[in-house]
């Protein structure tokens, strides 16, 4: 089955990086491209990035561009986000999501969650 | 990036039908038959529930349908059961390849 495992979450310093990483299994990982997508606490969903299926192709939302970089190892069926320069409004659950069909998120992962605060 | 308008909630009671919209632009919901919709308990990751506008996933009941219409979408939960309350949201591809959600619909089961 599908499985999607997000780690790397933590309490971060504004203006500090943090990597967040989504290990893939249950299907053929460089088939398919991928989704970050966050959750502000008591807020909707909001998405980030997504990569293409070989990481050539990349798109993020706008108030994460220069900031984020979402990238992928298909050797080692992980997923990737390095965001640098944090600020308080990234405090979120991050959750990775497999793109089906027109980028619909057909699996998720359980979420992985970054607070950024002094 | 605009988000897509969700009613803040709505309300049924069991057995009765219920529907949520989802309102965007010309841009996303109006120019791509990429709508889907998700369903999320609390502290529990988003459930794909329909894709493509009116299609669903193996594993998810009938009760639950899509439908577009112009820039505004809708799902459609028939047969309303307690364990359909939950946050539901909508999603689009819009132009300049990004990907717009709603702001989210609480569903309250009477």
């Amino acid at each position: 089955q599908v499985q999607l495992v997000e780690s790397g979450g933590g309490v971060v310093l504004p203006g500090r990086s943090l990597r967040l990483s989504c290990a893939a299994s249950g299907f053929t990982f460089s088939n398919y491209a991928m989704h970050w997508v966050r959750q502000a606490p008591g807020r909707g969903l909001e998405w980030v990035a997504i990569v293409s299926y070989d990481g050539r192709h990349k798109y993020y939302q706008d108030s994460v561009k220069g900031r984020f970089t979402i990238s992928r190892d298909n050797s080692k069926n992980t997923l990737y986000v390095q965001m640098n320069s944090l600020r308080a409004e990234d405090t979120a659950v991050y959750y990775c999501a497999r793109a089906g069909s027109g980028w619909t998120g057909d699996y998720w992962g359980q979420g992985t969650l970054v607070t950024v605060s002094s | 990036q605009s988000a897509l308008t969700q009613p803040a909630s709505v309300s049924g009671s069991p057995g009765q039908s219920i529907s949520i919209s989802c309102t965007g632009t010309s841009s996303d919901v109006g120019d791509y038959n990429f709508v889907s919709w998700y369903q999320q308990l609390p502290g529990k990751a988003p459930k794909l529930m329909i894709y493509d506008v009116s299609n669903r996933p193996s594993g998810v009941s009938n009760r639950f349908s899509g439908s577009k219409s112009g820039n505004t979408a809708s799902l459609t939960i028939s047969g309303l059961q307690a364990e359909d309350e939950a946050d539901f949201y909508c999603s689009s591809y819009a132009r300049n390849s990004t990907l717009l959600f709603g702001g989210g619909t609480k569903l309250t089961v009477l």
